[in-house]
Order: C-alpha cells, then sequence, then structure tokens
C-alpha cells in the first residue's frame, strides 16, 4: 500500500513559539492531502483540505491564521502551528489520497505527530 | 451533512472468538463508500477494509468482514478468530462519490482482545 511520512513523530515546544510538521507521500503522487487533529480518546477532527499549488480550505472552527498549511509539491504538505500555546497540544495526522477514479479512492495515513506545548 | 454512529464505545472478545462492531450512517447521497480503519497503541491508522455502496456483495479481508445493509445505512465489522494484534479503537467512516475526498469519522470503538 501506498505511504505517508510524517516529522516530527513528536515535538516539545515553549509556549509563543512556531512548529512545523511535514506530512510526505512517499511513493506516490497526492493531490489532495487533509490534516487532523485528535485528542486523547477521541476520534479524527478535519482540520483542513491541502490540494497541490493552491489555497488549504479550513474547516469551520479552525483558525487559518493560526494553522498555515502549504502543499507546495505533489509529494510534501506542511502544517505550521504558530505562536503555539498550551491548547494547541495535540496529536495531528496528516492523510494523503490516492489519485484516481472513485471507486478506487483512498486516503492513507501518517503516523501522526505529538505536540506538546510547554 | 453525512453522519456516522458506533453506538459500541468499548468492546472486548476473547481471543480466538469472533466479535461484530456496529456502525450507522446517515446521508442523502446514492454514491458512497464507507471504510473501517484500525488505530492500535501506535496511533498509525490502519485500513481495514472498505465497501463501496454500490456493491451488493459484502467485502472481505481475510479474517475481517462486513455486513452491509443499505436499506438500513448500516456497516458493521466481523473480525474472525480474534488475535491479541486485532486490540485498537475501530473507527468506521464514511466517503463521499460527490468529489469532496474528505473522510467522516464516527466516534470510534475500543477492542479489547482477553487472552
Amino acid at each position: 500500500g501506498a505511504v505517508v511520512s510524517q516529522h516530527p513523530s513528536w515535538v516539545i515546544c515553549k509556549s509563543g513559539t512556531s512548529v512545523k510538521i511535514e506530512c510526505r507521500s512517499l511513493d506516490f503522487q497526492a493531490t489532495t492531502m487533509f490534516w487532523y487533529r485528535q485528542f486523547p480518546k477521541q476520534s479524527l477532527m478535519l482540520m483542513a483540505t491541502s490540494n497541490e499549488g493552491s489555497k488549504a480550505t479550513y474547516e469551520q472552527g479552525v483558525e487559518k491564521d493560526k494553522f498555515l498549511i502549504n502543499h507546495a509539491s505533489l509529494t510534501l504538505s506542511t502544517l505550521t502551528v504558530t505562536s503555539a500555546h498550551p491548547e494547541d497540544s495535540s496529536f495531528y495526522i496528516c492523510s494523503a489520497r490516492v489519485p484516481g477514479l472513485a471507486s478506487t479512492d483512498t486516503q492513507y495515513f501518517g503516523p501522526g505527530t505529538r505536540l506538546t506545548v510547554l | 451533512a453525512q453522519t456516522v454512529t458506533q453506538s459500541q464505545p468499548e468492546m472486548s472478545v476473547q481471543e480466538a472468538e469472533t466479535v461484530t462492531l456496529s456502525c450507522t450512517y446517515d446521508t442523502s447521497e446514492s454514491d458512497y463508500y464507507l471504510f473501517w480503519y484500525k488505530q492500535p497503541p501506535s496511533r498509525q491508522m490502519i485500513l481495514v477494509i472498505r465497501q463501496e455502496a454500490y456493491k451488493q456483495q459484502n467485502a472481505t479481508e481475510n479474517r475481517f468482514s462486513v455486513n452491509f445493509q443499505k436499506a438500513a445505512k448500516s456497516f458493521s465489522l466481523k473480525i474472525s478468530d480474534s488475535q491479541l494484534g486485532d486490540a485498537a479503537m475501530y473507527f468506521c467512516a464514511y466517503y463521499s462519490g460527490a468529489g469532496s475526498y474528505q473522510l467522516t469519522f464516527g466516534k470510534g470503538t475500543k477492542l479489547s482482545v482477553i487472552p
């Protein structure tokens, strides 16, 4: 199956700093990537949809100025948490859509990034 | 908007036994896809099985099979011969065929496997 990587897997930062998380599709080109946030013992919450070469589409309630998403190439999307605060601590997961017909459309997930803001 | 409901927050099964996880969904669309994803303690989301709504035949993947009841909007997952490695959170997900490419997840069911 398709492989998606995320880096870093774990990051601790001080309040007020910015953190960048990378999501890469390793063996396929992903025109669309997704960013999710997951709180402990809860489901995945979609934050934004990232399309290569265009602006990301954010879900209602997600601050686009705080969570900057860039999808500069067909294999890389980045999420930057700007001026991070303790309430931004969470598990962030990306996924990449394997392009093709809807009948074969599948999302593959990265291993996630645990962000802790002190 | 589509909704996905998993009514069982936690389930347990004896090793080698069979367990069924429930999922219902609500949609007005005719073209859609349904998935079960597994999230073990490592938190890596793993695709378990998918079902196309236009297919009447239930999908199977080795020990995993689904019971897809389109009229009832039900999509349950059956795990046969349960193994310790099956212990995980299981998420049911809905995928629209209308082109949004977004997955809508249920709240998940935590499955424990008892040796």
